[in-house]
């Protein structure tokens, strides 16, 4: 079964430093979504992402964040100067056509660590 | 926005029991309410999900039913089993837009 992968698995940074979180959306799917869980938390949304632009995004996904599809397969997050409070696991996820598909599928996650 | 709380955080049950996890939803526009499974450190995993126009769902021992008119819908897991411990989140998509709202997560235990 197809899945949404993501890399890497973890990562160190310290504060004020830049990260990209790297993900690989399902082939055919056409959304493409971040999420962020806090440890102990529940999974909260960030952003959406559809047609090569933003179509949604949450109150966190301040100017510090960004994302970008580059090529035709990969979906990054990038967050300019990381704080100790985007210590989180991260989430990308992805959906088909929203009037075909609903479910929407999780990666497996980069648990982030701000020192 | 949309606002999902769920009940209870915490739920114990004896292997065999069956355990009922509840959400409630603000938008009244909402229209699709998937339920999912995380364990320790792992990604969340679709279980079953229902839509705005079904009142019931079922998949073997899984079943959702929803109640549009009082905004909550609930996750019924039935002859629970020890692999059905985990972490279960209820979500809503509102009407305003694509993304998902979760609830606060449901910790369930079966104890064998």
């Amino acid at each position: 079964e197809p899945e949404v992968t993501q890399t890497p698995s973890h990562q160190v940074t310290q504060m004020g430093q830049e990260v990209i979180l790297r993900c690989v959306p399902i082939s055919n799917h056409l959304y493409f979504y971040w999420y962020r869980q806090i440890l102990g938390q529940k999974v909260e949304f960030l952003v959406s992402f559809y047609n090569n632009e933003i179509s949604e995004k949450s109150e966190i996904f301040d100017d510090q964040f960004s994302v970008e599809r580059p090529d035709g397969s990969n979906f990054t997050l990038k967050i300019r100067s990381t704080k100790l409070e985007d210590s989180a696991m991260y989430f990308c996820a992805s959906r088909e056509n929203w009037w075909q598909n609903e479910k929407l599928f999780f990666g497996s996650g980069t648990q982030l660590s701000v020192l | 926005g949309e606002n999902v709380e769920q009940h209870p955080s915490t739920l114990s049950v004896q292997e065999g029991d069956s355990a009922v996890i509840k959400c409630t939803y603000s938008d009244s526009a909402s229209n699709y309410f998937p339920w999912y499974k995380q364990e320790l450190g792992k990604r969340p995993q679709l279980i079953i999900d229902i839509r705005s126009n079904v009142g019931e769902k079922k998949d073997q021992r899984i079943a959702v039913t929803l109640n549009k008119t009082a905004k909550h819908f609930s996750l019924h897991i039935t002859e629970t089993q020890p692999e059905d411990s985990a972490v279960y989140f209820c979500a809503a998509r509102g009407n305003a837009g694509n993304m998902l709202t979760f609830g606060g997560g449901t910790r369930l235990m079966v104890k064998p």
